[in-house]
């Protein structure tokens, strides 16, 4: 298995645009989780999704963000419009069963936004 | 106050020497707890479950002290190679894991 693959890896956008990260699963695994990643703050958990349902997105900073995962294969993170301070590394990570079991990270994509 | 804290370091330690840090959580009711290690600029990956007796795995012992909630992590005869971030993970009984800032790790030569 390939892991967990998100794309792209670095993004650099200008403040105001719309941006959208993408993450394929490891196949089998039911749950997805988004991380978010600064110096400041740490490793932040954004949503998750269990069985392509979100479950928890208190972690959502804002509306400008929001995340969907229309089959067990595929989830995007968007921001719009993305601001400077959105400026981190997103990760996307799965597992089979969340608590008990290892969550397996993908590579991140290092967000800039100037 | 956060659900899991740690020390961010960084710890500066001699190659051959032991360290340890440990890493406090909040909520009693936590049911599970993990050591990731991060590299420099790379993703989190499982170091270790954190079992409630205690558990070894070559030079790295984990233990957990459930009464005074906290978790610790100890390497001995350290390894340049052991450089990295130490992240401390618990699971609250909901389906989340939360994670710690991490405790930075440089073995110096």
């Amino acid at each position: 298995d390939a892991g967990v693959i998100q794309s792209p890896r670095h993004e650099v956008t200008e403040m105001g645009q719309e941006v959208t990260l993408r993450c394929k699963p490891i196949s089998g695994h039911d749950y997805l989780f988004w991380y978010r990643q600064t110096m400041m703050r740490g490793l932040e958990l954004l949503i998750y999704f269990n069985n392509n349902v979100p479950i928890d997105d208190s972690g959502m900073p804002e509306d400008r963000f929001s995340a969907k995962m229309p089959n067990a294969s595929f989830s995007t993170l968007k921001i719009q419009p993305s601001e400077p301070r959105d400026s981190a590394v997103y990760f996307c990570a799965s597992s089979f069963s969340t608590g008990l079991t290892e969550a397996f990270f993908g590579q991140g994509t290092r967000l800039t936004v100037v | 106050r956060k659900e899991v804290e740690q020390d961010p370091g960084p710890f500066n330690v001699p190659e051959g020497a032991t360290v340890a840090f440990n890493c406090t959580y909040s909520n009693s009711a936590s049911q599970s707890f993990f050591w990731y290690r991060q590299d420099c600029r790379k993703e989190p990956k499982l170091l270790m479950s954190v079992y409630s007796s205690g558990n070894e795995d070559g030079r790295f012992t984990a233990q957990l002290n459930r009464a005074s909630q906290y978790i610790s992590l100890l390497i001995r005869d350290s390894k340049l190679s052991d450089s990295a971030t130490y992240l401390c993970v618990a699971h609250f009984g909901n389906e989340k894991l939360t994670f710690g800032t991490g405790t930075r790790l440089t073995i110096i030569p």
